[in-house]
């Protein structure tokens, strides 16, 4: 069974910090790993990582994908109040009857003080 | 606004009772998916159609139900409700089963009393 590990489960920080997210990951038949922003409601999607070493980058966020370690990690820099949220790394199933469903992560809860 | 409509927002009912929850996917996606989001489970698969077909199942119980619909709405049915049961249940779609281009609801809170 497909396994998305993250750490920290929390962290608070100052506006202004950087902070990194990890995400490991345990599955079969990989094909990407995506990111999502989880304010109050839905989930926002971020990023979707298909190649290792390759950075993706949207303003202040960026993120990178270590596909021989199985991992990936999400920086934001300068972090501001707004940036609080639930950030949540998930996989797709790849195979099988269960193509499409997407295994998630637990979560990092980041709180930005002012 | 996602595309995906969920209904309704809030829903407080008592255990053993028995609510359908509603979706609406976006335009031309034929995939739904249903997750359940409790806090200390995090964001859990439930079951997933494609074009009015059971594609996958995940950890859903007995007691929760789903089927689509010919116009592509989806409904899921959650009867004998226990206290357990209260979660954030959050309704995507997407336009095949590949799993990219999910688009998520912005989900129903429901609270058993």
């Amino acid at each position: 069974e497909d396994k998305v590990v993250q750490s920290p489960l929390s962290l608070v920080v100052h506006e202004g910090d950087t902070v990194t997210l990890n995400c490991s990951y345990e599955v079969t038949n990989f094909r990407s790993l995506l990111w999502y922003k989880q304010e109050k409601k839905a989930p926002t999607f971020l990023f979707m990582l298909t190649s290792s070493g390759i950075e993706k980058k949207s303003g202040r966020l960026s993120s990178i994908l270590d596909k021989k370690e199985l991992f990936s990690i999400l920086n934001i820099t300068a972090t501001q109040t707004g940036d609080s949220a639930v950030y949540l790394c998930a996989v797709p199933n790849a195979g099988g009857t269960s193509y499409g469903k997407l295994t998630f992560g637990q979560g990092t809860i980041l709180t930005v003080h002012p | 606004d996602s595309g995906v409509t969920q209904t309704p927002k809030h829903l407080i009912t008592a255990t053993g009772q028995r609510v359908t929850l509603r979706c609406s996917p976006r335009s031309g996606d034929l995939s739904v998916y249903w997750y359940q989001q409790s806090l200390d489970q995090g964001l859990q698969f439930l079951i997933q159609y494609y074009n009015g077909e059971e594609r996958a199942k995940g950890n859903i119980l007995e007691r929760f139900s789903a089927q689509q619909f010919p116009d592509l709405h989806s409904e899921l049915n959650l009867s004998s409700l226990e206290l357990g049961d209260s979660a954030l249940y959050f309704c995507a779609s997407s336009v095949d089963t590949s799993g990219y281009g999910y688009t998520f609801g912005s989900g129903t809170r429901l609270t058993v009393v």
